[in-house]
């Protein structure tokens, strides 16, 4: 089956800095990568996502890439704000068969800014 | 749009009671729904994935029995935690996904403890 590894698992970074967070995959059969920002006891929020069809997606300060090739992609978040203190997952998912929607998560990323 | 809803959003039991989680997709139909669990300072573990008008398949290690899920309509399923025990604490969440995607929306989360 699919398995994800995400780091680094904890991150601290100066508000206005920029962050990144990566994660591997091991099924080349995957083919939509999304990002999750979880607070504290509250459910996973789908913050990004991107298919294996394009290389890079961008949503304001946050933006994903994924190199299928080497079989990994990263959250880059810049600007950040105090907000963004929160717990991110990574996740992978194949389209088709019986594992058709079925996500598989990395390990999490705790990212606090500091004001 | 892409609400999805959670009730009870936490739950206090005794040993040896059932408890009833219920999944909801407020503004979209659900083909399929999915149940995890995640324990503290973890990531998200997926127990089953859910469709509509059938039997959920579980994963391995996730008992049958004990996590009795059922989709009885494209907006609604539910999890029931039969026996609990004190071991069975943990928050669960519910994600939907839509027919013609390949995103799942989470809900917000059922804490379960078990006394």
């Amino acid at each position: 089956g699919e398995n994800v590894e995400q780091h680094p698992s904890t991150l601290s970074v100066q508000e206005g800095d920029s962050a990144v967070i990566k994660c591997t995959y091991s099924d080349s059969a995957s083919n939509y990568f999304p990002w999750y920002k979880q607070e504290l006891g509250k459910g996973p929020q789908l913050i990004i996502d991107i298919r294996s069809n394009v290389g890079e997606k961008k949503d304001q300060r946050i933006a994903v890439t994924l190199n299928k090739t080497a079989k990994h992609f990263s959250l880059h978040i810049t600007e950040t704000q105090p907000e963004d203190s929160a717990v991110y997952f990574c996740a992978a998912s194949r389209g088709g068969g019986t594992s058709y929607g079925k996500l598989t998560f990395g390990q999490g990323t705790i990212l606090t800014v500091h004001p | 749009g892409a609400v999805v809803s959670q009730h009870p959003s936490w739950v206090i039991c005794k040993s040896g009671t059932s408890v009833k989680i219920e999944c909801r997709s407020l503004d979209f139909q659900a083909t399929t729904m999915f149940w995890y669990r995640q324990f503290p300072k973890q990531s998200l573990m997926l127990m089953a994935t859910s469709n509509e008008g059938s039997k959920a398949t579980y994963e391995q290690g996730v008992e049958k029995d004990k996590f009795l899920i059922n989709h009885a309509s494209l907006t609604l399923s539910t999890l029931t935690v039969t026996s609990a025990h004190p071991e069975d604490s943990s928050f669960y969440i519910c994600s939907a996904r839509s027919s013609s995607y390949n995103e799942q929306f989470f809900g917000p989360g059922t804490r379960l403890t078990v006394l």
